[in-house]
């Protein structure tokens, strides 16, 4: 079967850093792709882990572990700006992409 | 303009009646994808398609239909809408050549059925 996990919510505050766990199990694996997605608005690609390791860009890098089927998402000197969900979706074998329900993140002042 | 269109932005509609959700992009991209988001469940596949020939039920179908007129355009019908799908509803493409960009989504439908 295919099931993706990643914590529902998630706090931090302002210039801190927040990590974004998510396993998960498909049939097959072609990559994998971490989305912001701010309230009612449309998913924006944020990163993409096809082997395993980390990807950095900017304040933001992605984890990869394809034999423990698990991915992080680091987010650094994190900014009021950043609250919203973040979507972890693995590619399957039928090269489509599975989404997670998400992690909705909230940052404080 | 954006890369991926949907239009209408919004839509209230009353039950049983038929609507159409329609999609267009100009990145030229061969695949596209509807898909439905409901809050705490995620988005949802309804309807994909990777060329114009080509339509695949996803895992949400069910009172669904598509049509994909061209390369570029690619549209949902309920063809008798019940309240239970209202929904935001998001169109996407990608290119089966560049993998690693992922979807790009277009700016979404808020349906609203009464």
């Amino acid at each position: 079967g295919q099931n993706i996990d990643q914590p529902t919510e998630m706090t931090a505050t302002e210039g801190a850093i927040v990590q974004i766990n998510c396993t998960y199990q498909t049939s097959g694996f072609n990559g994998l792709f971490w989305y912001q997605q701010h309230a009612g608005e449309a998913p924006t690609f944020l990163s993409y882990n096809v082997l395993d390791g980390l990807e950095e860009k900017g304040r933001f890098s992605s984890f990869l572990s394809r034999s423990k089927g698990y991915s992080y998402l680091l987010l650094k000197e994190l900014q009021m700006k950043d609250s919203a969900s973040y979507l972890c979706a693995p590619r399957g074998g039928t090269d489509k992409l599975i989404f997670g329900t998400g992690t909705r993140l909230q940052v404080f002042p | 303009d954006a890369d991926v269109t949907q239009t209408p932005r919004n839509r209230i509609t009353k039950t049983g009646k038929r609507i159409m959700l329609e999609c267009s992009q100009t990145k030229g991209h061969d695949r596209m994808y509807w898909y439905r988001q409901d809050p705490g469940l995620g988005l949802r596949l309804i309807y994909y398609s990777f060329d114009v020939k080509d339509i695949n039920k996803g895992e949400i179908s069910d009172g669904y239909s598509v049509s994909r007129q061209a390369q570029a355009k690619f549209s949902l019908s309920l063809e008798s809408a019940i309240p239970n799908q209202t929904a935001l509803y998001f169109c996407a493409t990608s290119d089966p050549l560049r993998t690693e960009y992922g979807y790009t989504f277009g700016s979404g439908t808020r349906l609203t059925v009464v």
